[in-house]
């Protein structure tokens, strides 16, 4: 079974832009969480969708937004692009059956010039 | 506050030499737990998982982690370690409160370097 897929790998974007980062689920996963991480702050949980609501939300700004469409698979948006925004972007995947484990993807490097 | 906390953010050890990283966490109940490895410009990979039962798990790549409920700990443990298991490490935990959800707060992370 294929993992959790990721795209773009690699971004860069300049300050104001916008960004839109992408995440497939595991088959039959229908949980899919978004985390940012960089070295100052870690890994810190941005949303959390689950049957394309929206379940959770982290302390980040409204500049951060996703969603989920009807076959899992989710998106995850930033408006007006800060130089703090750089930072990996990881996408997990998860279903009750398994416990709600989180399988991680590779993650988006972003970097916000 | 609720918290996970790595001690140690840095370790080093000879390949072959038996290692330990430490995690402790403050929350009312006890939280599922989890330990996560993270390669350099790379996801996270599950290592093990503790829910409920035997407070000793088993993991991949050799590696297992025991839960102390009167520590509120779940170190991770290997008695051999591989030069390709020089990583950064991460403790988290899903808290049951709070609802349907499957946030996980992470600790700051280990990051391990293994000597030849």
């Amino acid at each position: 079974k294929a993992g959790v897929t990721q795209t773009p790998r690699y971004l860069i974007k300049t300050r104001g832009q916008q960004v839109t980062l992408s995440c497939s689920p595991i088959s039959g996963h229908r949980s899919v969480s978004w985390y940012q991480q960089t070295p100052g702050q870690g890994l810190q949980f941005l949303f959390e969708y689950f049957s394309e609501t929206q379940r959770n939300k982290g302390n980040f700004p409204g500049r951060f937004s996703g969603r989920q469409f009807s076959n899992s698979r989710s998106e995850m948006n930033v408006s007006t692009l800060e130089l703090g925004d750089s930072a990996l972007y990881l996408c997990a995947s998860s279903n009750p059956q398994g416990g709600e484990t989180q399988y991680f993807g590779p993650g988006t490097r972003l970097l916000v010039l | 506050a609720q918290s996970v906390t790595q001690p140690d953010i840095h370790i080093t050890v000879s390949e072959g030499a038996s290692l330990e990283l430490r995690c402790n966490y403050s929350y009312g109940a006890t939280p599922y737990l989890f330990w996560y490895v993270q390669s350099p410009g790379q996801g996270l990979q599950l290592l093990l998982k503790y829910f409920s039962g035997d407070t000793l798990v088993q993991g991949i790549k050799g590696f297992e982690a025991e839960f102390k409920r009167s520590q509120s700990s779940f170190n991770l443990r290997k008695p051999s370690v591989h030069w390709s298991d020089a990583a950064e490490y991460f403790c988290a935990v899903r808290p049951k409160e709070g609802g349907a959800t499957n946030k996980l707060i992470f600790g700051t992370g280990t990051l391990l370097a293994v000597q030849p």
